[in-house]
């Protein structure tokens, strides 16, 4: 049982690139969640969505955007990196939006 | 909006010891709470949650405690080893329209042998 899968776990860019990050779940959740996670700040949510084809703001989401095409996929897109986006983010998914299952992160650093 | 804060960064204590890491919330209106534990290069895990109509909730060496009255609770950890070495976090459930959850800044819990 796989649960929730990012991918990748490291990557490196600079400033005014693109990138894409991708969120699975296997286990059928409708809930799925962005965070971002940087030292002393704990964990701010990004965007999230509560089903297929909705997506929603969370508490930090300028710079960010998101879709969710498929219920099991939840990407998150920098479409010009900036060095304060430099962090550890985590993808999570939940049945009903209380318990959240969280992923193993990806490392991004913005040169 | 809502906030949650933390008492300590960081808790040391000896192995065989009880353990403690408190979490305060603002919002009297949270009706579930949750505990979260991270080691190093890792993701969250779940430990243990409460709902507003529960003072305490006991797992496996865990035992999670709810003050509605000083919008406070707490993680106890019973015998703490070696391995409970991680940063705990508390969220708390935001109801407004969808459910959001939002974190602490958590406590580091350090175990020595």
């Amino acid at each position: 049982n796989a649960g929730v899968t990012q991918t990748p776990k490291f990557r490196v860019l600079k400033t005014g690139q693109s990138m894409t990050l991708l969120c699975a779940q296997d286990m059928n959740h409708e809930y799925m969640y962005w965070y971002r996670q940087d030292p002393g700040m704990g964990l701010r949510l990004i965007h999230y969505s509560v089903g297929e084809g909705t997506t929603a703001k969370g508490e930090v989401p300028d710079g960010y955007n998101v879709s969710r095409l498929k219920k099991q996929n939840f990407l998150l897109g920098l479409e010009s990196a900036a060095p304060s986006q430099t962090s550890v983010y985590f993808c999570a998914s939940s049945p009903g939006g209380e318990k959240l299952f969280f992923g193993s992160g990806t490392q991004l650093s913005v040169l | 909006g809502e906030s949650v804060g933390l008492h300590l960064p960081t808790l040391s204590v000896q192995e065989g010891d009880n353990s403690i890491i408190n979490c305060a919330y603002s919002n009297s209106a949270s009706d579930y709470f949750i505990w979260y534990k991270q080691e190093s290069g890792k993701g969250p895990q779940f430990i243990i949650d409460i709902r507003s109509n529960m003072d305490k909730r006991q797992g496996q060496r865990v035992t999670v405690l709810l003050n509605k009255t000083v919008k406070h609770l707490s993680l106890q950890i019973a015998a703490t080893q070696p391995g409970d070495s991680a940063v705990y976090f508390c969220a708390v459930l935001i109801r407004r329209g969808y459910s959001t959850l939002t974190f602490g800044k958590g406590t580091m819990l350090l175990v020595s042998p």
